[in-house]
């Protein structure tokens, strides 16, 4: 069964440092989304994407975030300047309608 | 603004017992509901959604979620549970349309006794 794939599934940076998550949807899904879970919070939507563009962002995606589908199959969250309160699971979902099926998360922790 | 509350935090429940996991939603328009499980170091997979129909859903593994618009309410259930059940399980609701945010209830954590 197609699955969500997400690289790496820890990451470790030092505050200020840019990171970039990858995601690789199911292959025929044409909605990609991003979210993220800080410990003891609940998941929250930060951005979905269709066609090249965003489609929907929350007040969380500010300017310090980017999203891109560099190829046929990547999706990427880029945060610029990262941030102690960025250390979150953050999750990468696709869906070909309104079912949305989640990678297995990457953890990031900001030092 | 929409809203998902999940009362329970942790429930324990002996293996072979019903289970029931409850959920309010808070939604302007008809919502569409999912219910996701989480295991240990795994992602969030879909165990069923509700989006317009018979309001007694089936799922995956053995689950079942019932629909009551006038209670607001989208609750889970399980007849008989296995240990392998023991996982977070996350309540959402969303607008529908391909590329809406979904809204997260803030979990219910199942431990499963022998």
């Amino acid at each position: 069964e197609p699955e969500v794939t997400q690289t790496p599934s820890h990451q470790v940076t030092q505050m200020g440092q840019e990171v970039i998550l990858r995601c690789v949807p199911i292959s025929n899904h044409l909605y990609f989304y991003w979210y993220r879970q800080i410990l003891g919070q609940k998941v929250e939507f930060l951005v979905s994407f269709y066609n090249n563009e965003i489609s929907e962002k929350s007040e969380i995606f500010d300017d310090q975030f980017s999203v891109e589908r560099p190829d046929g199959s990547n999706f990427t969250l880029k945060i610029r300047s990262t941030k102690l309160e960025d250390s979150a699971m953050y999750f990468c979902a696709s869906s070909p309608q309104a079912a949305q099926f989640f990678g297995p998360g990457t953890r990031l922790t900001v030092l | 603004a929409q809203s998902v509350t999940q009362p329970d935090i942790h429930i324990t429940v002996s293996e072979g017992a019903s289970l029931e996991l409850r959920c309010n939603y808070s939604y302007g328009a008809t919502p569409y509901l999912f219910w996701y499980v989480q295991s240990p170091g795994q992602g969030l997979q879909l165990l069923l959604k509700y989006f317009s129909g018979d309001t007694l859903v089936q799922g995956i593994k053995g689950f079942e979620a019932e629909f009551k618009r006038s209670q607001s309410s989208f609750n889970l259930r399980k007849p008989s549970v296995h240990w392998s059940d023991a996982a977070e399980y996350f309540c959402a609701v969303g607008a529908g349309a391909a590329g809406n945010k979904l809204t997260f209830g803030g979990g219910t954590r199942v431990l499963v006794k022998p």
